[in-house]
């Protein structure tokens, strides 16, 4: 099975600063990855589909890049509701949809 | 608008079994692949079954083979996660999510786009 792997797993920042999170895949995947939101007592949120596409209302300061093995998500102005954690997800090979552990960006 | 409400979740005793509902509208239900995901106190998002749009292709993590199955009834718009043998590490909050790309994609190659709000599975003595 594919493993996906975040760095950092968590992440202080202030708000306006720009943020990168890191996924890395055991194999190529292609650009076979999404990246997820995810508040304590909400459902998850797509953020970025095929490792670069906007997922419709997310805001534009959201963006996704890489392929292959090495997958970037960036904020680049950090807001106040933008504080949750984001999961990297790849779906190239069976069993499709497993996540990264799991990246906490605080305060 | 596109819904998916779960339902289902309670207390159950190690070794005793649940059914978990997720009822689905706003889209054509046949025409999606559909999953279950999982997460257990303090811990990430786990993925833990996905299905074809037709039903005829079912997916699990090693965790929960072979005690948990994955079905749906595409005439009244419902997914279903069967859950037997269960565990203490089986408890989590288990959301369903809809695929974001018609059956002619890879499953979840768009991502899963819409999620229902979630559905507490806690076992214990």
């Amino acid at each position: 099975d594919i493993q996906m792997t975040q760095s950092p797993s968590s992440l202080s920042a202030s708000l306006g600063d720009r943020v990168t999170i890191t996924c890395r895949a055991s194999q190529s995947i292609s650009n076979y990855l999404n990246w997820y939101q995810h508040k304590a007592g909400k459902a998850p949120k797509l953020l970025i589909y095929t490792a670069s596409s906007l997922q419709s209302g997310v805001p534009s300061r959201f963006s996704g890049n890489g392929s292959g093995t090495d997958f970037t998500l960036t904020i680049s102005s950090l807001q106040p509701e933008d504080f949750a954690t984001y999961y990297c997800q790849q779906s190239y090979s069976t069993p499709r949809g497993t996540f990264g552990q799991g990246t906490k960006l605080e305060i | 608008e596109v819904q998916l409400l779960e339902s289902g979740g309670g207390l159950v005793q190690p070794g005793g079994s649940l059914r978990l509902s997720c009822a689905a509208s706003g889209f054509i239900f046949t025409s999606f692949g559909m999953g279950w995901v999982r997460q257990a106190p303090g811990k990430g998002l786990e993925w833990v079954s996905s299905i074809s749009g037709g039903g005829s292709s079912t997916y699990y993590a090693d965790s929960v083979k072979g005690r948990l199955t994955i079905s749906r009834d595409n005439s009244n718009n419902t997914l279903y996660l069967h859950m037997n043998s269960l565990r203490a590490e089986d408890t989590a909050v288990y959301y369903c999510a809809k695929d974001g790309g018609n059956s002619g994609w890879p499953l979840f190659y768009y991502g899963m786009d819409v999620w229902g709000q979630g559905t507490t599975v806690a076992v214990s003595s």
